[in-house]
């Protein structure tokens, strides 16, 4: 059971424009979401975050939006950069299980 | 830089052999995590630690042990690695007060 979901295993967007990678969740107890960006042979950086009391969360070019009625959450990156390419997750948690739940992950590609 | 060091990087080992990796943490945090990644699955929990002595199971525990006899040091032993087994390890901290883990740089492990 898959509580958590990226259901878009690629992106490819050109230098400059919007990147929106996009995740699912189905466990309404989730109180707190993450995202984190993951280069190769390279430890998971974490990038943003939202609490479910929000709806929106910026920081710089990094914005996450919540839906909660539909369970889902979005990163956008504007402008995008060739060094954004990389592995985006969205994880979830409940604040009681101290545990983040991860999707499947996200490749996205920036071309110059 | 999270203070985390993870060893050893890479591993080759044969089918039915005992393997342990070790996750190292400066920050003296009292929560630490094993997580595996895996192609289509991104990262599952397999252990994680609440203190000195406390461990629990994640959702992929089979196969696995751990034990945390100091602060600073978690360590996941395969008793008897499989192929299945073959993955990239990645050991993680979590401060206290909050919901972000920060990972270390990552185990290869290949079991042939």
């Amino acid at each position: 059971d898959q509580q958590v979901k990226q259901n878009s295993p690629s992106l490819s967007v050109q230098e400059g424009r919007i990147s929106i990678l996009n995740c699912d969740y189905t466990n309404s107890m989730f109180d707190y979401f993450l995202w984190y960006k993951k280069y190769p042979a390279e430890g998971p950086t974490f990038l943003i975050s939202i609490s479910s009391i929000k709806d929106k969360n910026e920081d710089g070019r990094f914005t996450v939006f919540l839906n909660k009625s539909a369970k889902h959450l979005s990163l956008h990156i504007v402008p995008s950069q060739p060094g954004d390419s990389a592995v985006y997750f969205c994880a979830s948690s409940a604040r009681d299980t101290g545990k983040l739940i991860f999707g499947q992950g996200t490749t996205l590609q920036v071309k110059p | 830089d999270a203070g985390i060091t993870q060893s050893p990087r890479h591993k080759v080992t044969e089918t039915g052999t005992p393997v342990t990796l070790r996750c190292h943490q400066t920050e003296n945090h009292r929560y630490m995590y094993w997580y595996r990644q895996d192609p289509g699955h991104g990262l599952r929990l397999i252990h994680y630690s609440y203190g000195v002595k406390d461990t629990d199971k994640g959702e992929v525990s089979d196969g696995y042990s751990v034990s945390r006899s100091k602060t600073e040091d978690f360590l996941l032993t395969l008793e008897s690695a499989t192929s299945s087994q073959t993955s990239v390890y990645f050991c993680a901290i979590k401060p206290g007060h909050a919901y972000e883990q920060y990972f270390g740089p990552g185990t290869r492990l290949t079991v042939t």
